[in-house]
């Protein structure tokens, strides 16, 4: 079956460490995108690519990056710079421009 | 810059009740797409139904519809015959209708619907 593949489902990063959530998708999807779920806040779009080896700033970059090297796979690095990163993360990928967004079932990272 | 808003952190029904929840949005656009999205507690997020800001009819899947009043801004989803495995929380989104894959979904901050026995 095909969607949209994120692991772990939990993590936990230690103080000054980068840790990387992953994200795979079989749908054949160009564009792909990372948010960030806090609670009360809904989603906020951190980084989004729409074609291999491209990507964009969302509204919260500050403290993240990403690598977009191949069109399945579109890896987030929560960087030692990210103060406060725990959330529930989301990736989703699209096919057409205006159409739904596909979602990966989320990872949860806490700090120790 | 487009804002969504929900006005309703919590609601409750009744399981076989009907329920309304209620999104506003701002902008400027005439021409955009509204959507919402349920999240159970599995955190999976699941599209209940889309809507064209320039199709007049509103769209309705199976229990679920939407009341969209473009000129009051206006995106309300209503649930009918609730059932339990309704509970969850419902997002509403915007997302303008040109950009390309830079368009993004702008969300509101949710609303947590209880259905009770």
């Amino acid at each position: 079956d095909g969607g949209i593949t994120q692991s772990p489902k939990y993590l936990f990063r230690k103080e000054g460490q980068n840790v990387t959530l992953s994200c795979e998708q079989n749908l054949n999807h160009d564009a792909m995108y990372w948010y960030r779920q806090d609670p009360g806040q809904g989603l906020r779009l951190i980084y989004y690519s729409q074609i291999v080896n491209d990507f964009q700033k969302g509204d919260i970059a500050e403290g993240y990056s990403v690598s977009r090297e191949k069109k399945e796979s579109f890896p987030l690095t929560v960087t030692s710079a990210q103060k406060n990163p725990t959330a529930f993360y989301l990736c989703a990928s699209r096919m057409g421009n205006y159409e739904k967004l596909f979602f990966g079932s989320g990872t949860q990272l806490s700090v120790l | 810059a487009q804002t969504v808003t929900q006005s309703q952190p919590e609601m409750s029904v009744q399981e076989a009740e009907t329920v309304t929840l209620s999104c506003t949005y701002d902008t400027s656009e005439n021409n955009y797409y509204l959507f919402w999205y349920k999240q159970p507690p599995s955190r999976q997020m699941i599209l209940v139904i889309r809507q064209e800001a320039y199709k007049q009819q509103n769209a309705t899947e199976n229990r679920f519809s939407v009341n969209f009043q473009k000129a009051a801004k206006s995106f309300s989803l209503k649930i009918s015959d609730s059932q339990l495995g309704d509970t969850a929380m419902y997002f509403c989104a915007f997302m303008r209708g040109y950009g390309g894959a830079t368009n993004k979904l702008i969300f509101g901050t949710g609303t947590l619907l209880a259905v009770q026995p």
